[in-house]
């Protein structure tokens, strides 16, 4: 089974602060991972990925997480956080046992005051 | 190439009353998903077809049902609405095997309202 824990339901951080949104997992197979950012009144959008291989992933508008197994973690970081930074974050997790389903986390929504 | 596409983009219902939310792709993906979201708990995944004539039950699929029409579109029907129904609702769409494209791509939601 699989299963996504996020820390921290909102989280609020000034314009040009480190932005670091926890996220730990569970899973009996090998993980894939995923970031999701959504805007208000808006769907989901794919911000980054770890399927395999490089285990520091870079994703869009400067965010960037680190897949480490022994902590069963991928936590997102941006280093300066700008005010179109503000949005709700969902972490979640996929394997090749899961036929394409995700397992997201319950979000954590970012604030960034100015 | 539009994507993900969901209709209608809002809508009321009184209890009771049954509406279909529609949802097309146009990625050539084989699965799709229907979620709904609601505030504190995430994306809930309510039922999903792994590929054309294949459907499956989600983590909450009680007063719902599906129909996967073709490779492209994947219809939820509520059939007797109830306020507990009010939500967000959003399609999704991925290729796991083959493509191997496991994130999935989402459309712009439904907020459904039931009174």
């Amino acid at each position: 089974a699989q299963s996504v824990t996020q820390l921290g339901s909102h989280v609020s951080v000034s314009e040009g602060a480190l932005v670091l949104l926890r996220c730990n997992y569970s899973s009996s197979v090998p993980p894939y991972l995923f970031w999701y950012v959504q805007y208000p009144n808006q769907g989901l959008q794919l911000l980054l990925k770890y399927t395999t291989g490089a285990t520091l992933v870079k994703g869009i508008n400067g965010f960037e997480a680190e897949f480490k197994k022994s902590e069963t973690s991928f936590h997102l970081t941006k280093p300066s956080a700008h005010m179109s930074d503000a949005a709700e974050y969902f972490c979640a997790v996929s394997g090749d046992n899961q036929g394409g389903k995700l397992i997201f986390g319950q979000g954590t929504e970012l604030s960034v005051k100015p | 190439n539009a994507g993900v596409t969901q209709t209608p983009k809002f809508q009321v219902l009184k209890t009771g009353q049954s509406m279909t939310l529609q949802c097309a792709q146009d990625m050539n993906h084989n699965s799709m998903y229907w979620y709904r979201q609601d505030p504190g708990m995430g994306l809930r995944l309510i039922y999903y077809s792994a590929s054309e004539g294949t459907t499956d039950k989600g983590e909450v699929p009680n007063g719902y049902n599906v129909s996967r029409l073709n490779k492209r579109e994947f219809s939820l029907r509520l059939e007797s609405a109830a306020p507990s129904q009010t939500s967000v609702y959003f399609c999704a769409s991925n290729s796991p095997s083959g493509q191997g494209t496991y994130e999935q791509y989402f459309g712009p939601g439904t907020r459904l309202t039931v009174t």
